[in-house]
């Protein structure tokens, strides 16, 4: 089993660019989760999705992200424009039902 | 909004020394409990998964209890290594949605050679 795999492991990019990350699940896991890692908020929910469908967004921190999940073994993360207080670390995460939740190795995102 | 708390926010001990770290949760609408290990640089990794009251877990010198009336789960590490050295997160899974987890904040521990 591959685990999860997050691509890319790093982006540097301007502020105002779009930004996609990408997130393959574990193939029969139902749930899959996107987080954010801050010096400030630790490790933070931003969407998570149950059998591809999104089920909680609150933690979106605005408009300018967005988050699908066109079938089970794919999801993206996307952030348009992008904001130098972006930068951090985002995991993807997957689990079946309650069973633990197996990260992927984070995408570090560096907006200048 | 789910409230789960972990103390000491960090931890500092020589090796040798046994040490163990709280975790405490909302005692309604409990599902499960989950103990991860977090290294620098690295992701996650699941450590323990707890459903039961009273229930206790081990691997290794590391070992968990539950107590789902009151709230509470502690971690143990018996005979503390450098490598045991990263932050240790609880996560509560319950409420509304049995599929979320709602983690702690992490306590930092540090095994100092």
């Amino acid at each position: 089993d591959a685990g999860v795999i997050q691509s890319p492991r790093h982006e540097v990019t301007e502020m105002g660019q779009e930004v996609t990350l990408r997130c393959k699940p574990i193939s029969g896991h139902d749930y899959l989760f996107w987080y954010r890692q801050t010096m400030m908020r630790g490790l933070e929910l931003l969407i998570y999705f149950n059998n591809n469908v999104p089920i909680d967004d609150s933690g979106m921190p605005e408009d300018r992200f967005s988050a699908k999940m066109p079938n089970a073994s794919f999801s993206t993360l996307k952030i348009q424009p992008s904001e130098p207080r972006d930068s951090a670390v985002y995991f993807c995460a997957s689990s079946f039902w309650s069973q633990p939740q197996h990260f992927g190795d984070g995408t570090r995102l560096s907006i200048l | 909004i789910l409230n789960v708390e972990q103390s000491p926010q960090s931890l500092h001990v020589q090796e040798g020394d046994s040490t163990n770290f709280t975790c405490s949760f909302p005692s309604s609408n409990f599902y499960a409990l989950h103990w991860y290990r977090w290294e620098t640089a690295k992701s996650p990794e699941a450590l323990f998964v707890m459903t039961l009251n009273g229930d206790e877990k081990k691997k290794g010198r590391i070992s968990a209890t539950l107590n789902t009336k009151e709230g509470y789960s502690y971690l143990y590490i018996k005979g503390s290594q450098p490598e045991d050295s990263a932050t240790y997160l609880c996560a509560f899974a319950g409420g509304t949605s049995y599929g979320k987890l709602t983690f702690g904040q992490g306590t930092i521990l540090t095994v100092h050679p």
